[in-house]
């Protein structure tokens, strides 16, 4: 079942703007993370972020957990051509080790 | 070496034929997993593995036969399949069964076309 629904469901920007894609969630967990997929290919771990964190940066990657809202929000700065993919958000609901669960995705075009 | 190898990357197989997908990693992971990925629908567990038991079954079809030969190696059997099982099936490894600080590493997937 799905536990989350992202938003927007597509998003098309300039390269160089910034991208910011929201991720609401249903259940308490332990933690969501945040993966990338090119076109018809396998998942990239981008960022993982646990329940007690509210904020983390990874290059040009920024997440964001707010927990009393069980929402996240990636943001991608200075955006790039090579950014144009799918990004899901996952989430690993208390109480199930390992069943982590994705959310519909953000589909993002970066256009030169 | 952050690798979770699957074959073949693309099988087109009839109704009634018995075939099988194959996925590999050398990270010394004990926990393996297979998805379910529809065209532009999220990924959808179907089974997980823990130190080469299946640990869990999101009630898959008896058509869908995991196995677990090694720490490094997981099948994915099929017979009998239908056109809608068609989809990309991804396999991924990690650490331990206990996602709680793990990163979990995907496959390039493997596309199946049911005909």
């Amino acid at each position: 079942s799905q536990q989350g629904e992202e938003d927007p469901q597509a998003l098309s920007i300039q390269e160089g703007e910034n991208a910011t894609m929201n991720c609401s969630y249903k259940t308490s967990i332990n933690n969501l993370q945040w993966y990338r997929q090119n076109s018809g290919r396998g998942l990239v771990h981008l960022i993982l972020i646990r329940s007690n964190e509210r904020e983390k940066h990874s290059g040009r990657l920024r997440v964001t957990l707010d927990t009393s809202k069980k929402s996240s929000s990636l943001l991608i700065t200075a955006s790039r051509a090579a950014d144009t993919a799918s990004y899901f958000c996952a989430t690993l609901p208390t109480g199930t080790a390992s069943k982590l669960t994705f959310g519909t995705g953000t589909r993002l075009q970066v256009t030169l | 070496d952050t690798e979770v190898t699957q074959t073949p990357k693309h099988l087109v197989m009839g109704m009634t034929n018995k075939k099988s997908l194959k996925c590999e990693q050398h990270m010394g992971h004990r926990a393996m997993y297979w998805y379910k990925q529809k065209a532009k629908k999220p990924p959808e567990l179907m089974f997980v593995y823990s130190y080469e038991k299946l640990s869990i079954n999101e009630s898959v079809p008896s058509r869908f036969s995991p196995e677990c030969p090694n720490s490094s190696l997981l099948n994915l059997h099929l017979h009998a399949l239908q056109p809608e099982d068609s989809a990309l099936y991804l396999c991924a490894s990690s650490q331990d069964r206990v996602l709680g600080g793990n990163t979990i590493y995907f496959g390039e997937g493997s596309w199946l076309t049911v005909v």
